[in-house]
């Protein structure tokens, strides 16, 4: 199998406060996992490429300051967004590829719903 | 520039009904596409796999169609269910590079 899995599903946030999400790859070791961010009846969108052990590489017009990743062991990264503001409510679904890479197919978290009051 | 473009944005059927979703890419140069569905509020699950020498594969009853000469596809989704409700997103990706390039998805809805 490949399973990923994200927590938390929901939360809600005051604004100003940091919010972190975790993406775990249940039964493989992930090389690489993906960040995206959904808004609401558009496709999704890549926020950053992180590889384990390593800086995360971040799209055009990601802030890197804002939202940080971590990617500490092959089988978790996480996603802290920083002083999250209401324009930062979205969607956020994490990826992670499985080696060997056929296809480099990308497996999806079931994702995460964040809403800033 | 590497782009995909699906039609109909939105499509509603009646179940037991069949449709079909379109799917035109601009990607160079092509790896393989992919059809995803994703139910509200979860995140995408694969439903096909084609490489540029496949044309069909069919996953119950659903049936991805690839024409790598018009950069065409299309998912057929057969005898409609109630749970078939959700976007469907194309996904193309390039030799070379890890990044999927995504397209706006279709909305489908299945009406009783």
């Amino acid at each position: 199998g490949a399973v990923v899995s994200q927590h938390p599903s929901w939360v809600i946030c005051k604004s100003g406060t940091s919010v972190k999400i975790e993406c775990r790859s249940l039964d493989f070791q992930a090389t690489t996992m993906f960040w995206y961010r959904q808004f609401p009846k558009q496709s999704l969108m890549l926020m950053a490429t992180s590889n384990e052990g390593s800086k995360a590489t971040y799209e055009q017009g990601v802030e890197k300051d804002k939202f940080l990743i971590n990617h500490a062991s092959l089988t978790l990264s996480t996603l802290t967004v920083t002083s999250a503001h209401p324009e930062d409510s979205s969607f956020y679904i994490c990826s992670a590829t499985k080696p060997p890479h056929s296809y480099n197919e990308q497996f999806f978290g079931p994702g995460t719903r964040l809403t800033v009051l | 520039k590497n782009q995909v473009e699906q039609s109909p944005q939105s499509l509603i059927i009646l179940e037991g009904k069949n449709c079909t979703l379109q799917c035109n890419y601009t990607v160079s140069p092509f790896s393989n596409l992919r059809w995803y569905k994703q139910d509200t509020g979860r995140g995408p699950v694969s439903l096909t796999i084609m490489t540029f020498s496949e044309n069909t594969k069919s996953n119950g009853r659903y049936t991805a169609t690839l024409d790598a000469d018009t950069k065409q596809s299309s998912l057929h989704i057969t005898a409609s269910q109630l749970s078939d409700s959700a976007s469907y997103i194309c996904v193309v990706s390039a030799r070379n590079t890890d990044k999927l390039i995504f397209g706006t998805g279709t909305r489908l809805q299945v009406f009783p």
